[in-house]
């Protein structure tokens, strides 16, 4: 089956430094989402790209969806306290009935 | 609420007993998908219904796990005679039919099997 490689499992970075983190698959997706998620909490989707090559920002967040469709980065600018977390990359490709893969995630840990 | 609903929200229960989990999705949404998470690990994928299509169950870990969603909406994952190892986040998430893919998750289920 698909698989969506994420690394490295943990990050640790400096409150104000930016971040990027990767996501790489061995199959071809059509979608490519960004989730986040905190402490109890279900994650949170963060951006969703729907095209090869396709560039997205939310706020201090920066998503890409690669051009041989098997990968996609996530880019946090300014990091601050409340990013800690886990971010999880996810991949689907086309049909009504396929399902969301999603990768094993990155533990964001942020140092103020 | 208009979010994916869970319950319980925690839940301990005795090596050896059966437990069921709940999960309403979000009204309209026809796909729905469970989930588990052990600590400090990634989501496992369990199971995954779509409309009126048979579910996808490749990633129930045994044959003590199964879920149910009736009428096409609220889902039930049942786990039969609980080990310890069962114990992790359950979580359940759903989606549009044919929509873009974006999942919307609930808060999830915590079952503890002592």
């Amino acid at each position: 089956g698909q698989q969506l490689n994420q690394s490295p499992q943990s990050m640790f970075i400096q409150e104000g430094e930016d971040v990027s983190m990767n996501c790489t698959s061995s199959s071809i997706f059509n979608t490519w989402l960004w989730y986040k998620q905190d402490p109890g909490e279900g994650p949170v989707l963060l951006i969703a790209l729907y095209k090869a090559g396709e560039l997205t920002s939310n706020g201090r967040l920066t998503a890409q969806f690669g051009i041989t469709r098997k990968d996609s980065f996530l880019n946090i600018s300014a990091s601050i306290p409340s990013d800690v977390g886990i971010y999880f990359c996810a991949g689907r490709l086309t049909g009504a009935n396929s399902k969301l893969t999603f990768g094993k995630g990155i533990t964001l840990s942020v140092r103020p | 609420g208009a979010g994916v609903s869970q319950s319980p929200s925690n839940k301990v229960t005795e090596k050896g007993k059966d437990v069921e989990l709940r999960c309403d999705p979000i009204s309209g949404h026809t796909a729905l998908y469970w989930y588990r998470q052990s600590l400090g690990q990634g989501l496992e994928f369990l199971i995954y219904f779509q409309g009126n299509s048979a579910p996808d169950k490749s990633g129930l870990p045994s044959d003590r796990f199964s879920a149910e969603r009736t009428g096409g909406s609220v889902s039930t994952l049942t786990i039969q005679r609980t080990q310890q190892e069962d114990s992790a986040v359950y979580l359940c998430a759903s989606s549009l039919s044919g929509g873009t893919g974006e999942l919307f998750f609930g808060e999830g289920s915590r079952l503890t099997v002592l």
